[in-house]
């Protein structure tokens, strides 16, 4: 079955890193993706990364994949007040019909000054 | 620019009435997606379409309706039969599952909130 669990909340101060967890179930997953949202805006994507890869770096955004834990993370270094937001973690799920995202419930982050 | 558009970005409107949202591309994408998005909770996919002329439900459908006559264009239509229509609609486009992508990665218009009263 397809389920994509993330916690809550997460809390750090700017200029701290930030890990956002999240983890999944379908084991047949190929990409695995982040997305962002600002308040009362759409999605944006940040990162995503295949599933035969470890890790991904972009700029201050790191993506660990553990595919034996089903376990993925995105850590924000130096975190800035401009990160505070809702981060969604999706699956990418083949079904009959085509290709479908299964969406995390999202991790809102707040940033502290 | 290329880009998803969504109007309008708030529409409200009376119980029992039906409502249209739009929603646009010029990423020559395939595939096109609708998603509700309620407060505190993950998007859930109402309806997709992966080609034009063609489209699957998805797990909410139910109150809905969609069409895909130009490859552009995916309007949602929410309808007096849907129980609690007040929420944040999201549009999202993606290649299509033949397309030259390597990541099928799902792009989002800015949203339109809707308020059923």
């Amino acid at each position: 079955g397809e389920d994509v669990e993330q916690s809550l909340f997460l809390s750090v101060r700017e200029g701290d890193s930030s890990v956002i967890n999240c983890t999944y179930t379908d084991s047949s997953s190929t990409y695995l993706y982040w997305y962002k949202q600002e308040p009362g805006a759409g999605l944006q994507l940040l990162t995503y990364i295949f599933s035969n890869m470890d890790m991904k770096q972009d700029q201050r955004l790191t993506v660990l994949l553990n595919k034996k834990d089903k376990h993925l993370s995105l850590r924000i270094a130096d975190t800035q007040t401009g990160d505070s937001a809702i981060y969604f973690c999706a699956e990418r799920v083949l079904t009959g019909g085509g290709n479908k995202l299964t969406f995390g419930t999202g991790t809102q982050l707040k940033v502290e000054l | 620019d290329g880009g998803i558009t969504q109007s309008p970005k708030y529409l409200f409107r009376k119980e029992g009435q039906n409502v249209t949202l739009s929603c646009e591309q010029n990423l020559n994408h395939d595939a096109m997606y609708w998603y509700r998005q309620d407060p505190g909770q993950g998007l859930r996919l109402i309806y997709y379409s992966q080609i034009v002329n063609d489209f699957q439900k998805g797990d909410i459908a139910e109150g809905y309706s969609v069409s895909r006559e130009k490859k552009e264009s995916f309007p949602l239509t929410v309808t007096s039969a849907q129980k609690n229509p007040t929420a944040f609609y999201l549009c999202a486009s993606s290649t299509g599952l033949a397309g030259g992508s390597r990541s099928w990665a799902q792009y989002f218009g800015p949203g339109t909130r809707l308020t059923v009263t």
